[in-house]
């Protein structure tokens, strides 16, 4: 069974500027969690999707917001960028919601200039 | 109250010793506690889990220790080796919820 995908791999952008990033859960997975991982704050959880519904939201500005679709594939959009917004975004699926282990994707990491 | 404190930053252990890192936590609803690992350029894999209703779990050369009465856990790694040499995350939550991450520890195992 493939893992989690993440497209694209790397981006870099302008300030300003804002951006699309796309993961494609494990296949039969409903639940995608998305992560912003940073050195200085390590990894702070944006939002859950689960049936296309965001079910948590952690505590990002609204610059940041997401959305899944009905085949479970979900993108995450970040407006306005700022150079703070340089990161690695990170994508996990689950087969429901809960306790159930969270896979993760390698990631997009994001360069804003 | 959410916060999971994670330590040390870093660990540095020879080839064949014990690595133990610990975690603490602070909101009691929490009910479920895993361990990642992360190579660079990977995204985290999940290592370990552990509910509260245990207070040990071991799978292989890793075991999670779990004091609910403290609020802590802690990942023991036996026999470390050249290959365990990764970031390792603890993390916390509750059902239905979302995880709250420790800000990791990176490990290197010398030959």
């Amino acid at each position: 069974k493939a893992g989690v995908t993440q497209t694209p791999r790397y981006l870099i952008k302008t300030r300003g500027q804002q951006v699309t990033l796309s993961c494609s859960p494990i296949s039969g997975h409903r639940s995608v969690s998305w992560y912003q991982q940073t050195p200085g704050q390590g990894l702070q959880f944006l939002f859950e999707y689960f049936s296309e519904t965001q079910r948590n939201k952690g505590n990002f500005p609204g610059r940041f917001s997401g959305r899944q679709f009905s085949n479970s594939r979900s993108e995450m959009n970040v407006s306005t960028l700022e150079l703070g917004d340089s990161a690695l975004y990170l994508c996990a699926s689950s087969l429901e919601r809960g306790r159930e282990t969270q896979y993760f994707g390698p990631g997009t990491r994001l360069l804003v200039l | 109250q959410q916060q999971v404190k994670q330590s040390p930053q870093s660990l540095i252990v020879q080839k064949g010793g014990i690595s133990i890192i610990n975690c603490a936590y602070e909101n009691t609803a929490f009910d479920y506690f895993p361990w990642y690992q992360q190579f660079p350029g990977k995204g985290p894999a999940l290592l370990i889990a552990i509910r509260p209703d245990v207070s040990e779990k071991k799978e292989g050369r890793f075991t999670i220790s779990f004091n609910k009465s403290a609020k802590q856990f802690s990942l023991h790694i036996m026999d470390s080796q050249p290959g365990d040499s990764a970031t390792y995350f603890c993390a916390a939550g509750k059902s239905q919820g979302n995880l709250i991450f420790g800000k990791g520890t990176k490990l290197s195992v010398k030959p």
